[in-house]
């Protein structure tokens, strides 16, 4: 049972234009949500997150929107840079009695960002 | 300030030997998790510990697999009498104690990983 679903297996945008890399999940419990970056023979990232007391979350280029009632995020990268070509994972934990746990991963999106 | 270290970054063992797999988390952390990597998949979770004990093993296959997180030294992943499928990358993470209000203070930061290959 994929909890945590990445359905675009990739994406393809022009530098300087908007990421849209989306992300949606089943399991109500979850409270915390990150996004990480990877690179091939490197281990992921952390790029952002955003808890599920916000619906918006931004660090620079990148910004995470969190629409519960629907259990979708989407994280936005502007402007697209070629360095952002990577795979982006989304994860999900939740934390029921306040204490740290697991996160649950999606499957990833290829990013391709062309010059 | 030194991130997660892990080693060794490559391993290589053919079947029915052991492999140990080693965690060093970031400083200040006290909580390791280790994820597994299958090819074109996503990670998926195995094991969390704290110093000297086992949190949360409900990804952890019920044979061969076993984990630990001593009072001193790194935490170690072990896989006894290893077979072709459990080639893989093996990442760590470790992340610091969250708050029990929100906003979450546990975000995991991950290693480069092991990538063993079973022969």
């Amino acid at each position: 049972d994929q909890q945590v679903k990445q359905n675009s297996p990739s994406l393809s945008v022009q530098e300087g234009r908007i990421s849209i890399l989306n992300c949606d999940y089943t399991n109500s419990m979850f409270d915390y949500f990150l996004w990480y970056k990877k690179y091939p023979a490197e281990g992921p990232t952390f790029l952002i997150s955003i808890s599920s007391i916000k619906d918006k979350n931004e660090d620079g280029r990148f910004t995470v929107f969190l629409n519960k009632s629907a259990k979708h995020l989407s994280l936005h990268i502007v402007p697209s840079q070629p360095g952002d070509s990577a795979v982006y994972f989304c994860a999900a934990s939740a934390n029921p009695t306040g204490a740290n746990s697991k996160l649950t991963f999606g499957k990833g999106i290829t990013l391709s960002v062309r010059p | 300030n030194a991130g997660v270290m892990q080693n060794p970054r490559h391993l290589v063992r053919r079947r029915g030997q052991e492999a140990r797999l080693r965690c060093s988390p970031m400083k200040g952390h006290s909580h390791v998790y280790w994820y597994r990597q299958l090819p074109e998949e996503g990670l998926k979770f195995m094991v969390y510990l704290q110093k000297e004990n086992i949190i949360d093993e409900s990804g952890m296959p019920k044979e061969r697999f076993s984990a630990e997180f001593p009072k001193e030294g790194p935490s170690i992943l072990r896989i006894q009498q290893v077979v072709r499928g459990d080639s893989a990358a093996y990442f760590c993470a470790s992340s610091p104690p969250t708050s029990r209000l929100p906003p979450r203070t546990d975000t995991q930061y991950f290693g480069p990983g092991t990538r063993l290959t079973v022969l």
